[in-house]
């Protein structure tokens, strides 16, 4: 089962609300990601999580907290976003199999389209 | 940031011709892998190619890495209407196997 399962899977939310993206894999992934894509862009890394710490933040804007509260699940807390963080956000996560972690296969999750009004 | 640049950035092509990416990278590498997108939908990974190999296949997906170029390419033999999607190669970007970033992606549209 090569599964990442995100919810939901289209969000409509106001300036002014908190509302939150989550990622769930059963893979025992002990790496998760997050990425934002923009139409006809690829996918732009935001958060990294390796055994449930964060180990990269590409200097992605506070309104945006992720948080690993375990090893199965990743969220993405939203609050105050701007209308250009509409966007879709992809879940993926890898497995540690081998000596070589970066010679793992990186699964995608179907997205969570966003759209701030 | 992107680690690497596709070429053409858009390809469209005839059912049954063969369609031919590229993608070239800056940095050295461990492996360079190839996903497809369609619209509005999450990515699919088609294929791993380690930097020891030079060439790689999966049905009808032909996948070469010239480490000395800094280049790759995927070539999909006999293209479906099916194979319409956006094409990605993907590399990491450090030593850690965490720093995953994509290219620029070709958007290959296949006409019945």
């Amino acid at each position: 089962d090569t599964e990442v399962t995100q919810t939901p899977k289209h969000l409509v939310m106001g300036m002014t609300n908190k509302k939150s993206l989550k990622c769930e894999q059963h893979m025992g992934h002990r790496a998760m990601y997050w990425y934002k894509q923009k139409a006809k862009k690829p996918p732009e890394l935001m958060f990294v999580y390796s055994y449930e710490k964060l180990s990269i933040n590409e200097s992605v804007p506070s309104r945006f907290s992720p948080e690993c509260p375990n090893s199965s699940l990743l969220n993405l807390h939203l609050h105050a976003l701007q209308p250009e963080d509409s966007a879709l956000y992809l879940c993926a996560s890898r497995g540690d199999r081998g000596p070589d972690r970066s010679g793992n296969t990186i699964y995608f999750g179907e997205g969570s389209w966003l759209t701030v009004v | 940031s992107q680690q690497g640049e596709e070429d053409p950035q858009a390809l469209s092509i005839q059912e049954g011709e063969n369609a031919t990416m590229n993608c070239s990278y800056k940095t050295s590498i461990n492996n360079l892998q190839w996903y497809r997108q369609n619209s509005g939908r999450g990515l699919v990974h088609l294929i791993l190619i380690r930097s020891n190999e030079r060439e790689k296949h999966s049905g009808r997906l032909r996948v070469t890495l010239d480490t000395s170029k800094k280049s790759s390419s995927l070539l999909i033999t006999a293209s479906r209407a099916a194979d319409t999607a956006s094409y990605f190669c993907a590399t990491y970007r450090d030593n850690y196997g965490q720093n995953f970033v994509f290219g620029p992606g070709t958007r290959l549209s296949v006409l019945p």
